[in-house]
């Protein structure tokens, strides 16, 4: 049973261009959760999704920071017009039940640096 | 709000046995994780505790919470180079989505 992927591993934009980080949960798990490590920090949620819904986006930036999980296909967490301060690792993460339950499983992270 | 406080070193002599601290704000956490990151890669869960418990062991890992003052630890007998990474306490709501993390206890292994 695969665990959580997450594509690509590493990612360098140029400032102002888009940057899209995709994540395929664990076969099974119907919901999603984007978390942000900035350098030498812990991990800061950003948003819950189920599939074609947002149920918790309150720690997602306001501007430029976007997250689906439509009905077929993995994950996207879209950032556009990136500056220097998006540069970070962000984590995906996925568990089989409702938000109450305890479990959730990380993938490896997608490291994206701005230059 | 709610807060995940821990120290940021910690530095140890192989064989000993190492203690990481940490406290936490939210009296309705009803779950307390420990994860481990070595450099350059994603968080491994090591172990959890929940709120009703004060201890649990598996093999060199034990976790005690102390649930009156907030402060939940994490010892590893006989520390291996292996052991090296950064450890995470977190703590997470029944009623929310989100995990809270602290920043981080980076352990360092002395020969």
């Amino acid at each position: 049973n695969a665990g959580v992927m997450q594509n690509p591993r590493h990612l360098v934009r140029r400032r102002g261009q888009e940057a899209r980080l995709r994540c395929s949960p664990m076969k099974g798990h119907s919901h999603v959760y984007w978390y942000r490590q900035l350098p030498e920090e812990g991990l800061k949620f950003m948003v819950y999704l189920q599939k074609e819904n947002i149920i918790d986006e309150s720690g997602m930036p306001k501007e430029r920071f976007s997250a689906e999980f439509p009905k077929e296909g993995p994950s996207i967490l879209r950032i556009q017009q990136v500056v220097r301060g998006d540069s970070a690792a962000y984590f995906c993460a996925s568990s089989p039940l409702a938000a109450s339950s305890y479990e959730q499983y990380f993938g490896p992270g997608t490291r994206l640096t701005v230059t | 709000g709610e807060d995940v406080e821990q120290s940021l070193f910690l530095s140890v002599r192989e064989g000993d046995s190492s203690v990481i601290n940490c406290t936490y704000t939210d009296s309705s956490s009803t779950y307390l994780y420990w994860y481990k990151q070595e450099p350059g890669a994603g968080l491994q869960l090591l172990t959890y505790i929940f709120s009703n418990m004060d201890m649990k062991q598996d093999q060199r890992l034990t976790v005690l919470l102390n649930k009156k003052d907030k402060h939940l630890s994490l010892r590893i007998a006989d520390t291996q180079t292996g052991d090296s990474a950064i450890y995470f306490c977190a703590e997470k709501d029944s009623s929310a989505s989100k995990i809270i993390f602290g920043s981080g206890t980076r352990l360092s292994i002395r020969p």
